[in-house]
Parts: structure tokens; C-alpha cells; sequence
């Protein structure tokens, strides 16, 4: 299965800020994801990233507030933008699609916390 | 209703005990996966079904398409297996996007 480099591992960060996260794939992949874990809660989908083209995001989540780049079939970034103590989470890239596998690979996570 | 579902919620066993947790969904399916979550986040997919059973090492994973059921049993359970297992389906016109249980927290005590 393919590895993710996701980084950073854990941030923390001022209100009103933005942070960048990086999501690296040894391997070409077809489909990449951004999460989110917010605390005690299950993982919930932000939004596909798409190569190439905008990504396509999920009810409750915009493009201003978490813009998402992919450049290639191999990297992917998730911007917090304007950063509120609710955005405090663990945010996960996954892949899948890789070489035929279709199984899922996550990321370790960013866990970001606002203050 | 969730479209997956996922019991029990929690779960607290002994050391060597059988394990079972169990997974219904309502969607039709592609593919279901077992993923397992341990308290620094990282998530590992454990299995990935279609039909039948999985088995590797410990770890054995059924699935009945019929019954829109999996179970994932864990025998010979240790305290290393502590962890929150996930079962998550891929729905027949998904995308590869995943529909997440809530998890089952398994606490295993020596």
C-alpha cells in the first residue's frame, strides 16, 4: 500500500491565523481526501481533492475556509484559513486507487489546536 | 438513522478473550472496511470486503451481503488491541468516499 508523509504532525496556532497542511503519497494515487476528527467524534469528510481542478467539497465546508490544492497525483495540500478554537482537530489526508489497490492509507494526522 | 451502524459502542475485555464487534449498514455496497484507531490517530485499514471472510493473524473480518452485516473478531485478545475499530462502506455510486460507523472503543485489561 502506498505511505503518506502528512505534515505538520501538531500545531498550535493564533486565532485569526492560517495553517497549511502537506500531504505527500509515495506513489501515484487516484483519489485523495481531507478529514476531520474533531474530539470524542468520528472522521468526517471536508472534501475530495481533485488534480488539477477546484476540489469538491462536502456540505457544511467551502473552498475560502479550506482551500485544497493538488498539483499532481502525489501531493496535496489542506489550508485552515482565519482559525476559530472550534477549528481545533485532528485533520487526515487519505488515498486510495493506488497501482489497482483499492484499499484506504491515512495519513498520521495534524492535530492543530487554536488559541 | 445512521446509514452505518456500529455496536457496541464501547467494549471492555480481558486478556485472551474473543472479540466480536459488529457492523450493519443500509446502503447497498461495494466494498467495507475495517479500519483501527489508536489514541495518537493514526488510522490503519485492517480489511477491505466484498464477500466472504478475511482472516490475518489474529484478526478475522466476515461480511453477508444478503444481511447488509460484518463482524470483526479478534481472538486471543491483548492489550495492544486497544484501540477504536471503524467500519466504513463505499456505496455503489460513491466515489471511492466512505460512509463511517462511529466506531467501537475497545479497551482490552490485562
Amino acid at each position: 500500500s502506498a505511505v503518506i508523509s502528512q505534515k505538520p504532525s501538531r500545531d498550535i496556532c493564533q486565532r485569526g491565523t492560517s495553517l497549511t497542511i502537506q500531504c505527500q503519497v509515495d506513489s501515484q494515487v487516484t483519489m485523495m481526501f481531507w478529514y476531520r476528527q474533531q474530539p470524542g467524534q468520528s472522521l468526517t469528510l471536508i472534501a475530495t481533492a481533485n488534480q488539477g481542478s477546484e476540489a469538491t467539497y462536502e456540505s457544511g465546508f467551502v473552498i475560502d475556509k479550506f482551500p485544497i490544492s493538488r498539483p499532481n497525483l502525489t501531493f496535496s495540500t489542506l489550508t485552515v484559513s482565519n482559525m476559530s478554537p472550534e477549528d481545533s482537530s485532528i485533520y487526515l489526508c487519505s488515498v486510495t486507487g493506488q497501482g489497482g489497490d483499492y484499499g484506504y492509507t491515512f495519513g498520521s494526522g495534524t492535530r492543530l489546536t487554536v488559541v | 438513522k445512521n446509514e452505518v451502524e456500529q455496536s457496541p459502542q464501547n467494549l471492555t475485555a480481558q486478556e485472551g478473550e474473543f472479540i466480536t464487534i459488529n457492523c450493519s449498514y443500509s446502503v447497498g455496497i461495494s466494498a467495507l472496511h475495517w479500519l483501527q484507531q489508536h489514541p495518537g490517530g493514526g488510522i490503519v485499514s485492517l480489511f477491505m470486503l466484498s464477500s466472504g471472510k478475511k482472516k490475518h493473524g489474529r484478526l478475522i473480518a466476515t461480511i453477508n451481503i444478503q444481511e447488509k452485516h460484518s463482524s470483526l473478531h479478534i481472538t486471543a485478545s491483548h492489550p495492544r488491541d486497544s484501540a477504536v475499530y471503524i467500519c466504513a462502506v463505499e456505496g455503489l455510486d460513491s466515489n471511492y468516499q466512505l460512509i463511517w460507523g462511529a466506531g467501537t472503543k475497545l479497551i482490552i485489561k490485562p
